[in-house]
């Protein structure tokens, strides 16, 4: 079985400020894990994966995320938060096992103040 | 370009009505996927199909119904039986084979009144 947990329904941070949106897995197997951004009333949008080859991943709009084991964490952030980043944020897991689906977290809103 | 369309954008139901929400793709995806959006409840899969003809249960199908008599089309027909169906619906599509993620549609909302 796999889950993820989202710490925090709500982040506020100020603009230019460090964003950090946490995420951390449970997964019986080599996880795969995802972040997706969300805007209002629109669908999903990749924001970066990883999938077992480097650590540190970067994604679009200057996000990256790092996938620690030891911690089961995989963590998103970005050093200067922009207006435009705000914005629903989930994160994801699956595996390559069978008919594995993806697992979302329940979400995180940033709040990104001038 | 290639994508998913999901339609339509928003759709009213009666109770007691069975709906269709219909979701179209030209990735060449072998597989689609549906999810239900509640605020502060994350993505929950209703059903998936990794093939033509085939397609299987997700966490809350139950008051759920589709089919998959194309490659390209997934519809999911909410029916009287789901007691809540007012909600933000997800449709999304993906390799087989490899972790690639998912595509996302742009989502139906589904208001019962």
């Amino acid at each position: 079985a796999q889950s993820v947990t989202q710490l925090g329904s709500h982040v506020s941070v100020s603009e230019g400020a460090l964003v950090l949106l946490r995420c951390n897995y449970s997964s019986s197997v080599p996880p795969y894990l995802f972040w997706y951004v969300q805007y209002p009333n629109q669908g999903l949008q990749l924001l970066l994966k990883y999938t077992s080859a480097a650590t540190l991943v970067k994604g679009i709009n200057g996000f990256e995320a790092e996938f620690k084991k030891s911690e089961t964490s995989f963590h998103l952030t970005k050093p200067s938060a922009h207006m435009s980043d705000a914005a629903e944020y989930f994160c994801a897991v699956t595996s390559l096992s069978g008919y594995s689906t993806l697992t979302f977290g329940k979400g995180t809103m940033l709040l990104v103040s001038p | 370009d290639g994508g998913i369309t999901q339609s339509p954008k928003y759709l009213f139901r009666k109770e007691g009505q069975n709906v269709t929400l219909s979701c179209e793709q030209n990735l060449n995806h072998d597989a689609m996927y549906w999810y239900r959006q509640d605020p502060g409840q994350g993505l929950r899969l209703i059903y998936y199909s990794q093939i033509v003809n085939d397609f299987q249960k997700g966490d809350i199908a139950e008051g759920y119904s589709v089919s998959r008599e194309k490659k390209e089309s997934f519809p999911l027909t909410v029916t009287s039986a789901q007691k809540n169906p007012t909600a933000f619906y997800l449709c999304a599509s993906s390799r087989t084979g490899q972790v690639s993620g998912y595509t996302f549609g742009s989502g139906t909302r589904l208001t019962v009144v």
